[in-house]
């Protein structure tokens, strides 16, 4: 497609419940990135792929997020055993690889944790 | 630690009036600089961003933003709000570190009154 494309748009997970946030970058986009955005705040890094490697992951907030990008096109992010606190919108952005930190936006994947 | 200050959560301003949303950056050396609009329930979307050269960026939709470098300042302008404008506006820098990761100010949402 043209433009970032990320799924679900909306999950709602029980307390404990491991859940999967895809990413499709826009094709031939070499940098993929996720963010969390909580309600109210602005968006903050997780972690950074260049292709198929997952350069940065400091952002992650605990052990309970992986992220992968194994064939260096489509990520996933997981979290394992959610908590109320990972409630918030999982952004995935990507670019072309130029560092001029244009990053393209999907419409993000809103996480509710009942 | 680096970061992103924006002065006021909420600005409300008349249809007509000027827009005034304030940026302010913490670093002695000058990032790439970066307004994203945000309407709801979709992604961010570049307004405009400052790279090098002229100080003085024009973006989508009538924004600008003038980079000041002896105030860390990259405050962004309209001349005339319009209802269309109505949105979450975040101000973000690129410091260089992992290859274009952003830092997000906590943005401030425009509302415009009739």
């Amino acid at each position: 497609g043209a433009g970032v494309s990320q799924s679900p748009r909306y999950k709602v997970a029980k307390r404990g419940q491991d859940v999967a946030l895809r990413c499709d970058p826009i094709s031939g986009h070499v940098s993929l990135f996720w963010y969390q955005q909580a309600l109210g705040q602005g968006p903050e890094f997780l972690t950074y792929f260049q292709n198929e490697a997952q350069l940065d992951k400091s952002g992650l907030p605990s052990d309970r997020f992986f992220a992968e990008r194994p064939e260096g096109s489509v990520s996933t992010l997981k979290i394992q055993r959610t908590q109320q606190e990972d409630s918030a919108v999982y952004l995935c952005a990507s670019h072309r690889g130029v560092n001029t930190g244009e990053l393209f936006f999907g419409e993000g994947s809103r996480l509710t944790v009942l | 630690a680096q970061s992103v200050t924006q002065l006021g959560s909420h600005v409300s301003v008349s249809e007509g009036a000027l827009v005034l949303l304030r940026c302010n950056y913490s670093s002695s050396v000058p990032p790439y600089l970066f307004w994203y609009v945000q309407y709801p329930n979709q992604g961010l979307q570049l307004l405009l961003k400052y790279t090098t050269g002229a100080t003085l960026v024009k973006g989508i939709n009538g924004f600008e933003a003038e980079f000041k470098k002896s105030e860390t300042s990259f405050h962004l302008t309209k001349p005339s709000a319009h209802m269309s404008d109505a949105a979450e506006y975040f101000c973000a820098v690129n410091y260089g570190g992992s290859q274009g990761n952003l830092i997000f100010g906590k943005g401030t949402k425009l509302s415009v009154k009739p």
